[in-house]
């Protein structure tokens, strides 16, 4: 049962465009999510997280935004930079401190110049 | 300073061998996480320890095992090795606390069981 959903394997932006990248969620006791995004050959690197009691945090070029009643957030990034090219995992934790976390499958984003 | 590190970055076995993964977390973090990582299933945790103790733990059967040492370094063990234990093992550490959860991943140890 993946109870953390990234319907779309795969994105293509162009450079300078805004790329939006979606997540889904079963569980209502998950209180923190996190966003991940990972190279080939590398670990996942952390990128933004937001608690349950916000509706959106903003880093830079950054913001992901949670819904908390559709049990859906999404990762904005503007603008989309070649560099972004990645494998992005959204990730959820129902204990806030530990390191249960739940990843969903990644989606591979491809911004194209 | 330094980053997670796993060893060894790469390594095949064959089915029934028994394999042990390392992994030296930043220092200063005392909690260590393992994920495997497998094609169509993104990251699935394995286990947490922290202070030496397994604090949480991931559906997986027993044949996955770990443990941590005193200097928080941490081993995990896949005995009995079978096809679909191929897969990217996946390090993460952090101080451990109260916090947001966020982890440093090392670059993962690839796992090939022929």
């Amino acid at each position: 049962d993946q109870q953390v959903k990234q319907n779309s394997p795969s994105l293509s932006v162009q450079e300078g465009r805004i790329s939006i990248l979606n997540c889904d969620y079963t569980n209502s006791m998950f209180d923190y999510f996190l966003w991940y995004k990972k190279y080939p050959a590398e670990g996942p690197t952390f990128l933004i997280s937001i608690s349950s009691i916000k509706d959106k945090n903003e880093d830079g070029r950054f913001t992901v935004f949670l819904n908390k009643s559709a049990k859906h957030l999404s990762l904005h990034i503007v603008p989309s930079q070649p560099g972004d090219s990645a494998v992005y995992f959204c990730a959820a934790s129902a204990q806030t401190g530990f390191q249960k976390l739940v990843f969903g499958t990644g989606t591979r984003l491809l911004v194209s110049p | 300073k330094a980053g997670v590190t796993q060893t060894p970055r790469y390594l095949i076995k064959t089915r029934g061998q028994q394999v042990t993964l390392s992994c030296s977390p930043i220092s200063g973090h005392r909690s260590v996480s393992w994920y495997q990582q497998t094609p169509g299933q993104g990251l699935q945790f394995l286990f947490e320890y922290f202070s030496e103790t397994q604090r949480n733990k991931g559906n997986f059967p027993g044949r996955f095992s770990g443990r941590q040492f005193s200097n928080s370094r941490s081993e995990m063990n896949v005995s009995t090795l079978e096809l679909g234990d191929s897969a990217l093992y996946l390090c993460a550490s952090s101080w451990g606390g109260a916090g947001t959860g966020e982890l440093f991943f090392g670059e993962g140890s690839r796992l090939t069981v022929l």
